[in-house]
């Protein structure tokens, strides 16, 4: 499609239970970012990949939480041991070039995870 | 710190007003502001880009100005819409923190008829 894809676009899950979530950027877009948006928080930013380049994990809340983005394409978050705290969307962006560009950031419509 | 703030948290305006929503940032070294909509359930929307460099953007009925100096920058609806009816956010790509945007917590719209 033309635009950014996720999926699930819902997912439920028991507390403690591990969780995938999955990007499709823009074709040709090199960045890729993870925010995460819960109520009372707002918008937070998670992870940055730019091409071959080591991604940015500045905002990744705990060790429980990682990220890959496989042949500079489609990326997952995984979400280990998860907690009532997780339940929030998890919104991807793409942008054609990242840092130090002026390229617009174009978002996914999320996943709405909620834990049990 | 480095952050942006949006007022008012929520508007309400009848159909064919024009109407300004505020954003305010921290810090002055930015790269650029992107303005978004987020309609209920969806994702964000990207509706306009101003670089640093740059005073203004206009797509549409919408304009979007930037004084980087006062850490300001306004979207401007004109003749507003009940399709206008949406949370708008502004973000903000601060130079020091390049790998992400900054958001603030939106302006909840709603167009009346």
């Amino acid at each position: 499609g033309a635009g950014v894809s996720q999926s699930p676009s819902n997912k439920v899950t028991e507390k403690g239970k591990d969780v995938e979530l999955r990007c499709d950027p823009i074709s040709g877009h090199t960045a890729l970012y993870w925010y995460r948006q819960s109520l009372g928080q707002g918008l937070e930013f998670l992870i940055y990949f730019q091409g071959n380049s080591a991604p940015d994990k500045s905002g990744l809340p705990s060790d429980r939480f990682s990220a890959e983005r496989t042949g500079g394409s489609v990326s997952t978050l995984t979400i280990q041991r998860t907690q009532q705290e997780d339940s929030a969307v998890y919104l991807c962006a793409s942008s054609l070039r990242g840092v130090g560009s002026n390229q617009p950031q174009h978002f996914g419509d999320g996943t709405r995870l909620s834990i049990l | 710190k480095q952050e942006v703030t949006q007022i008012p948290a929520a508007l309400s305006v009848p159909e064919g007003e024009n109407l300004v929503l505020n954003c305010s940032f921290t810090d002055s070294a930015i790269y650029n502001l992107q303005w978004f909509r987020q309609d209920p359930g969806k994702g964000l929307t990207s509706l306009l880009l101003i670089q640093s460099s740059q005073r203004e953007q206009t797509s549409g009925r919408l304009n979007a100005s930037l004084d980087k100096s006062s850490g300001r920058s306004t979207l401007y609806i004109a003749a507003s819409q009940p399709g206008d009816s949406a949370t708008y956010l502004c973000a903000v790509r601060f130079t020091g923190t390049a790998s992400k945007l900054t958001f603030g917590t939106g302006t909840r719209l709603q167009v009346t008829l």
